[in-house]
Formats: structure tokens, C-alpha cells, sequence
């Protein structure tokens, strides 16, 4: 059964350091999205790209993320300097298409510690 | 913007028991998707069902149906005959695509 592909599952870094995280969709899926959660809330939507292009980065904190999908497939999310409030469990999913009613598919997240 | 209420941080509930998982949201759209969530421990999250806003039939899957109370803005979870494979987080979650989620509802299900 097709997945989404995070690496690495863990990550501890220090505060200032610079880090990154990848994300492979479900091959075909022109929708992908980040997701911040942090320990005891709900998932919180950072980005979302439709093929290549961002649709809605409003709540990214773009001062110290960044995001890409430079080939509509992929994508990674960068955090530099990372600081102590970003230890949290950042999330990626992708859905078919963009609509109401579409189904997100989400992968097993990437745990970031910053210490 | 809309906004997602689960009050139940935590509820329990014995094996082959009847459980209801409360959320409430508020949005001024008209037409529009709620979502129920599952997030087993150190396992990815996956959908459980789906009711659209147009629909006054709630929607139901296997032994998990909705109870979707539009103009009260309530869209409870109701989990039939509890299985110790249903404990997880539970999220309540607006919208398609670019989803917000509640805070979650941590099931335990006592054997």
C-alpha cells in the first residue's frame, strides 16, 4: 500500500542550528502539506503546495522556515535557527487533488527536539 | 477563520462498549467537510470518516458513525462495540485539503 515517506523519524539539534526535513507523497499526488504539531495539540497546517506551487503559507513562519517542492514531487521544510519552541512533530500529507472533501494521507512524521 | 473545539481531552471506555467523542466548530461557510481523525501511538494518522455539511444523512462506517448537528455546529463521533485497537488520539478536523484540527480526545480502551 502506497505511504508518505518522511525522514529522518527523529532529530535532535541545538538551538541556532540549521535543519531540515523530507517528505515524499503518495506518487500522483499533486497536493502535498506540512503539519506542525506540537506535543498534546492538534495539527497545525504550515504550507501547502499544489504541484510546484505554494497555495497557502500563512501561517509559516517565514523569518525561519522555508519550504520547497522544486519538481511538484518531493518536498523539503527547512528551519534556520532553529530554536527551542520548534521541538515539536512536524507532519506531511498528501491528498489526489485539492477540494473539501479530499482525503489527506498522512506520513509516520519526523520528531524534532531542539536542545 | 474557522476553529475546532474537542472538550474530552481524555475518555475511556470498556471493551464492546459505546463511546461518543464530542467537537464543535464554528466557520461562516456554507458548504464545507468535517473529518474524524485517528492517530495511533508512534503511527501515522489516518482518516476514520468524512460527513459533508450538505448532507443531513450522517455518515456511518462499519462501527464508527457521526452525529452532525449543522445549525448547533456539532459533529460528535460515536465508536460502537470499543476494540483494543481503537485506542489512539482522536481529532476532530475542518475543511478538505488544508485541514484544522482540534486538540484531539485520547481513547483508552480498558479490557
Amino acid at each position: 500500500e502506497a505511504e508518505v515517506a518522511q525522514s529522518p523519524r527523529y532529530k535532535i539539534t541545538e538551538k541556532s542550528q540549521a535543519v531540515a526535513f523530507w517528505c515524499d507523497p503518495i506518487s500522483g499526488h499533486a497536493t502535498l502539506y506540512w503539519y506542525r504539531q506540537i506535543l498534546g495539540q492538534g495539527p497545525e497546517l504550515l504550507v501547502q503546495f499544489q504541484d510546484e506551487s505554494v497555495v497557502d503559507d500563512s501561517q509559516l513562519p517565514k523569518d525561519r522556515f522555508s519550504a520547497e517542492r522544486l519538481k511538484g514531487v518531493d518536498s523539503t521544510l527547512k528551519i534556520q535557527p532553529a530554536e527551542l519552541g520548534d521541538s515539536a512533530m512536524y507532519l506531511c500529507a498528501s491528498s489526489m487533488v485539492q477540494g473539501l472533501n479530499t482525503e489527506a494521507f498522512f506520513g509516520q512524521g519526523t520528531r524534532l527536539t531542539v536542545v | 477563520a474557522q476553529t475546532v473545539t474537542q472538550s474530552q481531552p481524555e475518555m475511556s471506555v470498556q471493551e464492546a462498549e459505546t463511546v461518543t467523542l464530542s467537537c464543535t466548530y464554528d466557520t461562516s461557510e456554507s458548504d464545507y467537510y468535517l473529518f474524524w481523525y485517528k492517530q495511533p501511538p508512534s503511527r501515522q494518522m489516518i482518516l476514520v470518516i468524512r460527513q459533508e455539511a450538505y448532507k443531513q444523512q450522517n455518515a456511518t462506517e462499519n462501527r464508527f458513525s457521526v452525529n452532525f448537528q449543522k445549525a448547533a455546529k456539532s459533529f460528535s463521533l460515536k465508536i460502537s462495540d470499543s476494540q483494543l485497537g481503537d485506542a489512539a488520539m482522536y481529532f476532530c478536523a475542518y475543511g478538505g485539503g488544508g485541514l484544522t484540527f482540534g486538540k484531539g480526545t485520547h481513547l483508552i480502551i480498558q479490557p
